[in-house]
């Protein structure tokens, strides 16, 4: 099947700082999303992004679906940005696969 | 705000009960999915159901079940629950087999 991977695994960063999170995918998908999953466990859906570029506030995020890597942006990072970063695909069949996730930290 | 609600924050039960996990969504979305998800692991997909009374098994079907009678309620049926079913239970909503919103999740712990 098809295989997901995130990097980096974890990050930490003080406050104010910009990063970025990727996701390859091992092969071509319908559709693409990123979710924010905060301290307390729950799941927001980011984008739905399966190729371009969107913004929304400080986050953005582009997919090359030629390449098979979509990036996630988040700028003038606040600590309420800490949680895990989940990209997810979707191949067709309504199957959505997740990958590992980024782990993020936000320093005061 | 769409809602996804889930029946229970936290439940505790013995090994060999029957589970009931509910879900209920307050918009009109074709498709529901239920995942686990567990450290080390991330999410895995149990069961979606596309469509009222249509279910289809995801990654990790084995010793789940679902039900989908009305369009906004989709149950996850742990027949006979066994220790390693203890992990955090997450339903979804979505539409055209793009995915919408999240419950808060059931943390289960079988004993």
């Amino acid at each position: 099947g098809i295989q997901v991977e995130q990097s980096p695994p974890d990050l930490i960063l003080q406050e104010g700082a910009n990063s970025t999170l990727r996701c390859n995918f091992s092969d071509s998908v319908n559709n693409l999303q990123w979710f924010h999953q905060n301290p307390w466990g729950q799941l927001i859906n980011l984008f739905y992004i399966p190729s371009g570029t969107k913004q929304n506030g400080r986050l953005s995020a582009t997919t090359v679906a030629t390449e098979r890597y979509s990036l996630l942006y988040i700028s003038s990072s606040q600590t309420t940005d800490s949680g895990v970063y989940f990209c997810a695909v979707e191949q067709g069949g309504f199957k959505t696969i997740f990958g590992a996730g980024t782990r993020l930290f936000v320093k005061a | 705000d769409v809602k996804v609600t889930q029946s229970s924050r936290y439940l505790v039960k013995r090994t060999g009960e029957k589970v009931f996990l509910e879900c209920v969504q307050d918009m009109d979305h074709e498709n529901m999915f239920w995942y686990r998800q567990d450290p080390g692991l991330g999410l895995r997909l149990i069961y979606f159901s596309y469509d009222v009374k249509m279910k289809e098994k995801g990654d990790i079907p084995e010793g789940y079940s679902v039900s989908r009678e009305k369009k906004e309620r989709f149950s996850l049926i742990l027949e006979s629950a066994s220790t390693n079913q203890t992990s955090m239970y997450l339903c979804a909503n979505g539409q055209s087999g793009i995915l919408g919103s999240f419950g808060p999740g059931t943390r289960l712990t079988v004993l």
